[in-house]
């Protein structure tokens, strides 16, 4: 079975542009859910996407916005970049379980705003 | 304010010895616990997980302790091998109401001296 993909691996940006990274599931995964890793704040949660509903939301600012596809693939997109942007976005798949044990990342994806 | 606390940014330990990687959190509300390991490159892969009704939890070299009245939790690793050098994340949930939404520690750098 194919892992958790994510596009593109690496991006650049500058500050004010929008982005949107994509992640494909693990197939027959309905759940996605998304990170940001930085190393002053750690992994962070972004936001969860269940059956193209978002289910659980992170504190993050509404410059970061998310969907889910029929296909279960989810897209995340961060408006106005700023600086502190920059990390590492991950994303997980996970079946259908009672608890969140089985969540399975992708490789990340690595932002760096200019 | 973190809720997980991962308070040793790195451990060195040599091979065949213990290691033990620590965690504290303070919501009362998580009730369920994981631990991933994340090589470079890569994104976290699921180790180890305990529920508040236990104690204690094991698979074959990983043991998780917790202690709910401490608000504490730890990793065991025996005996520690070479390929277990990575960063290990502790990770809280707070059941199933919260679906997929982990909150994750800052993470320790695990380091297995041959």
């Amino acid at each position: 079975k194919a892992g958790v993909t994510q596009t593109p691996r690496y991006l650049i940006k500058t500050r004010g542009q929008q982005v949107t990274l994509s992640c494909s599931p693990i197939s027959g995964h309905r759940s996605v859910s998304w990170y940001q890793q930085t190393p002053g704040q750690g992994l962070q949660f972004l936001f969860e996407y269940f059956s193209e509903t978002q289910r659980n939301k992170g504190n993050f600012p509404g410059r970061f916005s998310g969907r889910q596809f029929s296909n279960s693939r989810s897209e995340m997109n961060v408006s106005t970049l700023e600086l502190g942007d920059s990390a590492l976005y991950l994303c997980a798949s996970s079946p259908p379980a009672l608890f969140p044990d089985e969540q399975f990342f992708g490789p990340g994806t690595r932002l760096t705003v200019l | 304010d973190q809720q997980v606390k991962q308070n040793s940014p790195s451990l060195s330990v040599q091979e065949g010895r213990i290691s033990i990687l620590n965690c504290d959190y303070t919501n009362s509300m998580f009730d369920y616990f994981l631990w991933y390991k994340k090589y470079p490159a890569e994104g976290p892969t699921f180790l180890i997980s305990i529920s508040s009704i236990k104690d204690k939890n094991e698979d074959g070299r990983f043991t998780v302790f917790l202690n709910k009245s401490a608000k504490h939790l730890s990793l065991h690793i025996v005996p520690s091998q070479p390929g277990d050098s990575a960063v290990y994340f502790c990770a809280a949930s707070a059941g199933h109401n919260a679906g997929n939404m982990l909150t994750f520690g800052g993470g320790t750098r695990l380091m297995v001296k041959p």
